[in-house]
């Protein structure tokens, strides 16, 4: 098993760009998350998914957006890409309501917008 | 108040040591704790869950202290290679989706 993989692993945007990142897993788990993670600070939800088809506001999702078309893949968008959003974007993903909490990490993708 | 705050460090200690850190959580009704590592550029790693009961694993030991709202991890016999951020995790009501809270992490640094 992969576990969960991220696309791409590092990006540099002008300001105004738009991109996607994706996020697979093959673990077949209900729930799937974007944080974004920056110096000195915890990682901070952006938005999150329980299942195919359904996606939800974290704490921090203006200017992201989200969608879960395939329950093993997790895509985040920026539409017009802001300084602000260089950062740290990690996908994680959990079993669901029946199994455990632990959460399983991809390696990340690396976002500089200039 | 954040809702979980973890001493930032960085602890710096030699080899061998002993060394524990406590994390602090604001909410009473917090049903499940974790212990995440993250190694430099890598993405978080869970390293124990937290029981009521406290719960060991090797030279780990997780503690969850209700009645004053904190979790601790304690690593003894300390090695170059727990040199990472120690990140703590809570999980307000059970199985959540969304209220997994992380806190900022304590850097770790073991010396030779």
């Amino acid at each position: 098993n992969a576990g969960v993989t991220q696309t791409p692993k590092f990006r540099v945007l002008k300001t105004g760009q738009s991109m996607t990142l994706l996020c697979a897993q093959d673990m077949n788990h209900e729930y799937m998350y974007w944080y974004r993670q920056d110096p000195g600070m915890g990682l901070r939800l952006i938005h999150y998914s329980v299942g195919e088809g359904t996606t939800a506001k974290g704490e921090v999702p203006d200017g992201y957006n989200v969608s879960r078309l395939k329950k093993q893949n997790f895509l985040l968008g920026l539409e017009s890409a802001a300084p602000s959003q260089t950062s740290v974007y990690f996908c994680a993903s959990r079993e669901g309501t029946s199994g455990g909490d632990e959460q399983f990490f991809g390696p990340g993708t690396r976002l500089t917008v200039l | 108040r954040k809702e979980v705050e973890q001493d930032p460090g960085p602890f710096n200690v030699p080899e061998g040591a002993t060394v524990a850190f406590n994390c602090t959580y604001s909410n009473s009704a917090s049903q499940s704790f974790f212990w995440y590592r993250q190694d430099c550029r890598k993405e978080p790693k869970l390293l124990m869950s937290v029981y009521s009961s406290g719960n060991e694993d090797g030279r780990f030991t997780a503690q969850l202290n209700r009645a004053s709202q904190y979790i601790s991890l304690l690593i003894r016999d300390s090695k170059l290679s727990d040199s990472a951020t120690y990140l703590c995790v809570v999980n307000p009501w059970y199985s959540s989706a969304s209220k997994i809270i992380f806190g900022s992490g304590t850097r770790l640094s073991i010396r030779p």
